[in-house]
């Protein structure tokens, strides 16, 4: 059983289109983590949220974690063919700061010029 | 900032040796995970090490086993490999903000 759902799997937009991928969970998490992956390289932090409710936005990336700190988004605005890649959410589970992070399968984004 | 650093980036193994992955810590990091990779998955917990001690393991059996040293890099040996073994595998330090800083990693393929 997969602990992180993320979806879609697959995304291909044009350039300029926004987009929103998910993160789901059954599990409460104590901070969610959104990373970024290029093939042949390892995943690049992006953000960490900690509180529910929280948003933060990097440039044109805007996170939000759920209230009850078990979902998460990412929506990005304008999409550019930079941002193609393969973005991963990841939990901490409270009180587990030694049962590293939980991953869900990601989401494969593309983007066309 | 140094970045994490892993070596090998490419290993062929033959199942049932054993393999030894490297991995230098970032800078001030005093703590170190394993994550393991397959094809179309995201990473999986291996193992986290801190201050030289295992303090936290994921569902991998025992021949999956590692060491922190006082620099705080880090190894990873694997025994008796499997073809199932074959996986991008990755090291991760961790600083103050949660935030994991990714090595890019050690492709392992078992023939």
């Amino acid at each position: 059983t997969q602990l992180l759902e993320q979806s879609p799997q697959f995304l291909s937009i044009q350039e300029g289109e926004n987009l929103t991928v998910y993160c789901n969970s059954s599990s409460v998490f104590s901070s969610l983590q959104w990373y970024r992956q290029e093939p042949g390289e390892g995943p690049v932090l992006l953000v960490t949220v900690v509180t529910g409710g929280e948003v933060k936005k990097l440039k044109r990336l805007t996170f939000q974690f759920g209230d009850a700190r078990k979902d998460s988004s990412l929506h990005i605005t304008a999409a550019q063919p930079g941002d193609t890649g393969l973005y991963l959410c990841a939990g901490a589970i409270p009180g587990g700061g030694a049962d590293g992070l939980t991953f869900g399968k990601g989401t494969h984004l593309i983007i066309q010029p | 900032e140094t970045g994490v650093t892993q070596s090998p980036t490419h290993l062929i193994k033959t199942r049932g040796q054993q393999v030894t992955l490297r991995c230098s810590s970032q800078s001030g990091h005093n703590t170190v995970s394993w994550y393991q990779q397959a094809l179309g998955q995201g990473p999986q917990f291996i193992f986290q090490y801190y201050r030289e001690e295992e303090n936290g393991r994921g569902n991998f059996p025992p021949r999956f086993s590692g060491l922190q040293f006082p620099n705080y890099s880090s190894e990873l040996n694997v025994n008796a490999l499997e073809l199932d073994d074959s996986a991008l595998y990755l090291c991760a330090s961790r600083g103050q903000d949660y935030g994991y800083t990714f090595g890019s990693g050690t492709r392992l393929t078992v023939v």
